[in-house]
């Protein structure tokens, strides 16, 4: 069981907006930033979210980030059926002193 | 262009050991941290180990302490990981990422990665 929580399975249609949960607790994402990663089928994954809401070089500005408390969110506008695949939050965590990650959503463009 | 190319993965009984590589270029590797993170088949990420950019703090863990040692030689620009004690549960892809930043602690930002390696143990 992972230390942060998304729910496993998310969908959309071509052009709609969706967003992604991921809930943890004061150690992890209540006190330190958090990071989305995106992982194509077959592929390795890809840094898309840091920071909680800054996007690195290359990212698309569909992708955005957000961070409240202990929760934190990821939403893609203008969903492309090339978006499909699986998405991971992750935070460090004080107390057990390293990274952590969600489970993963995955998402399927309909 | 950065590049991160593991090696070492393969087959092993349970009780074996591996040595994993990771050979980096692009960037100058001595100033970032480098991290392991695994991925069992069919399952989500999960962070392994990782070493400062100076090769001076590392951590790993809970899973694997006591088993896994994280290296880097510096002058190779390359990143170890040696397997000792393996167990069926072990069994994953295996990535090496680099850190944005020198130092590992506090951090989980890995905007590069490999293409990543299999580890498989069985009997």
């Amino acid at each position: 069981q992972s230390v942060l929580t998304q729910p496993p399975a998310a969908s959309g249609t071509p052009g709609q907006r969706v967003t992604f949960s991921c809930s943890g607790s004061t150690p992890n994402i209540g006190s330190n930033s958090v990071n989305w990663y995106q992982q194509l089928p077959g592929t390795a994954p890809k840094l898309l979210i840091y920071n909680n809401n800054q996007r690195p070089s290359g990212v698309s500005d569909r992708f955005s980030g957000s961070k409240s408390g202990t929760s934190a969110s990821l939403a893609i506008s203008g969903l492309q059926s090339d978006d499909e695949g699986d998405f991971y939050c992750a935070a460090w965590d004080d107390s057990l002193n390293g990274p952590v990650f969600g489970g993963g959503t995955r998402l399927t463009v309909l | 262009e950065v590049q991160l190319l593991e090696s070492g993965g393969g087959l092993v009984q349970p009780g074996g050991s591996l040595r994993l590589s990771c050979a980096a270029s692009g960037f100058t590797f001595s100033n970032y941290a480098m991290t392991w993170v695994r991925q069992a088949p069919g399952k989500g990420l999960e962070w392994v180990s990782d070493i400062s950019g100076s090769g001076g703090r590392e951590s790993s863990a809970d899973s694997v302490k006591g088993r896994f040692t994280i290296s880097r030689d510096n002058s190779k620009n390359t990143l170890y990981l040696q397997m000792n004690s393996l167990r069926v549960e072990d069994t994953a892809i295996y990535y090496c990422a680099k850190s944005f930043y020198y130092d590992s602690s506090g951090y989980c930002e890995f905007d590069y990665w490999g293409q990543g390696t299999l580890v498989t143990v069985s009997s």
